[in-house]
């Protein structure tokens, strides 16, 4: 079975310039997860997406940050504009989660993409 | 709110001995807890999870955890380390609709 997939793994680009982040995550999998890990820190929820609907952003900067998930598969991340406190491993994540408060279901992650502004 | 906290930034082990990480969680109600271990350049794996029932988790790569009501704590052990366990591990806390909380991670070092 193939894992989540995410692209490109690494990037640099200059303060105030955008960036893209693509996933796509385990065959048939319902949520899909957007983490931000910050050198030294855990990972973080950016945000939740069940089929191609959100479930939470809570944590997003929408001022800066946006995300989609057309067609329930498939995810893209962006940042526009980028700001140095932005140089993070963006990572995606999904499971076969498809709602109710209690849930057993694995996390699945892809490898990251490593972001650095300069 | 929740929050996980692991107090070891760095461990180093020698090859063969003994392992165990540390994990304390501040959740309302009976957490789901998780382990993950993360090398690098790699994302994060599942190594084991508590839900209900047995306090003691058996997980891969021959790890365990032992969940601790009265002391908020899921610490992680392993009997015998190998060089291949050097990486960096996290532990979470599932805070309902399977939002994970992460703690701030464990560097494990395995020197010969």
């Amino acid at each position: 079975e193939a894992g989540v997939a995410q692209s490109p793994r690494y990037k640099i680009i200059e303060k105030r310039q955008s960036v893209a982040f693509w996933c796509n995550p385990i065959s048939g999998h319902a949520t899909l997860y957007w983490y931000q890990q910050i050198l030294g820190q855990g990972p973080k929820l950016l945000i939740q997406f069940q089929n191609n609907g959100v479930v939470d952003d809570s944590q997003l900067p929408k001022d800066r940050f946006s995300a989609e998930r057309l067609k329930g598969v498939d995810s893209t991340l962006k940042i526009q504009p980028a700001k140095l406190e932005d140089s993070a491993v963006y990572l995606c994540a999904s499971s076969t989660f498809s709602g109710g408060r209690h849930s057993t279901d694995t996390q699945y992650f892809g490898p990251g993409t490593r972001l650095t502004v300069l | 709110a929740q929050s996980v906290t692991q107090p070891d930034i760095h461990i180093t082990v020698s090859e063969g001995a003994s392992l165990e990480l540390r994990c304390n969680y501040s959740y309302g109600a009976t957490p789901y807890l998780f382990w993950y271990v993360q090398s690098p350049g790699q994302g994060l794996q599942l190594l084991l999870k508590y839900f209900s029932g047995d306090t003691l988790v058996q997980g891969i790569k021959g790890f365990e955890a032992e969940f601790k009501r009265s002391q908020s704590s899921f610490n992680l052990r392993k009997p015998s380390v190998h060089w291949s366990d050097a990486a960096e591990y996290f532990c979470a806390v599932g805070t309902g609709f399977q939002k994970l909380v992460f703690g701030t991670g464990t560097r494990l070092l395995v020197s010969p």
